[in-house]
C-alpha cells in the first residue's frame, strides 16, 4: 500500500499543452517535495513546500501544498519536450523520513 | 554533479554472490538514505543513517546490511544475491528536516 498516491500514472501530451499531476495521502506531512527523474539518473529535487496552502512557482511549474498538508499538485504550463521524465512526490514525516509516491511518467511530444 | 557520489555506477554479478555499494554524502549532510528502485516497484526505502547511527529501517531484506562510517560515507552490503535483487540502488543525503534529499546517480546492479 502506497502512503502517497500519484495520478495519473502516465501522461502523454503535445508540446504547448498544460497538465496537472496530483499527489494525495490520508497522512499529514511536515513537508512535501517534488522530484524529477530522467532514465538512469537519480531524482532531482524541484521544490519543497512546508506550509499548508503554500504555492511555489518555478518558471512554468507551479506547486501547491494542500491546506491540510496531506496533498499536493504540480501544474506545468506550456509543456516542452525537455519536461519529459518521471515526476515523484515525497512526503516527509517529523523524523526526517520520506515516503515516495509511485510517480507520474510524463512524455511531451514535439 | 549533485555532490552525492555513488560507486560503482554499474555492477554485474552472479546469483549467490555478495557486493558492496558505496556512497559519499554531500558535504555537510549527516543523514544518508538508501533506496532501491526497480521497474515495477518505484522507490523503496531501505535504511537511513544519521551521523553514524541507524535511524530508520524500511523494507530491507535480512540479506542486506548497511553502515555509516565516521567520515560519513556509507556502504550497502548485499549478499546471497538473487535475480530479483537486480535494480537501481540510490543513495541520498539530507541536511535535515524540510530540506529534501540530494540523490546520487545510482548503482545499477544486474544479477545474472
Amino acid at each position: 500500500t502506497q502512503l502517497l498516491e500519484q495520478s495519473p500514472q502516465f501522461l502523454s501530451i503535445q508540446e504547448g499543452e498544460n497538465l496537472t499531476v496530483y499527489c494525495n495521502s490520508s497522512s499529514v506531512f511536515s513537508s512535501l517535495q517534488w522530484y524529477r527523474q530522467e532514465p538512469g539518473e537519480g531524482p532531482v529535487l524541484l521544490v519543497t513546500v512546508v506550509t499548508g496552502g503554500e504555492v511555489k512557482k518555478l518558471k512554468r511549474l507551479t506547486f501547491q501544498f494542500g491546506d491540510a498538508r496531506k496533498d499536493s499538485s504540480l501544474h506545468i504550463t506550456a509543456a516542452q519536450p525537455g519536461d519529459t521524465g518521471l515526476y515523484l512526490c515525497a512526503g516527509e514525516d517529523n523524523f526526517n523520513k520520506f515516503y515516495f509516491g509511485s510517480g507520474t511518467k510524463l512524455n511531451v511530444k514535439p | 554533479d549533485s555532490g552525492v557520489t555513488q560507486t560503482p555506477k554499474h555492477l554485474i554479478t552472479a546469483t549467490g554472490q555478495r557486493v558492496t555499494l558505496r556512497c559519499s554524502p554531500r558535504s555537510g549532510d549527516l543523514s544518508v538514505y538508501w533506496y532501491q528502485q526497480s521497474l515495477d516497484q518505484g522507490l523503496q526505502f531501505l535504511i537511513q543513517y544519521y551521523n553514524g547511527e541507524e535511524r530508520a529501517k524500511g523494507n530491507i531484506l535480512e540479506r542486506f546490511s548497511a553502515q555509516q562510517f565516521p567520515d560519513l560515507h556509507s556502504e550497502l552490503n548485499l549478499s546471497s544475491l538473487e535475480l530479483g535483487d537486480s535494480a537501481l540502488y540510490f543513495c541520498a543525503s539530507s541536511v535535515g528536516v524540510g530540506n529534501g534529499y540530494t540523490f546520487g546517480s545510482g548503482t545499477r546492479l544486474t544479477v545474472v
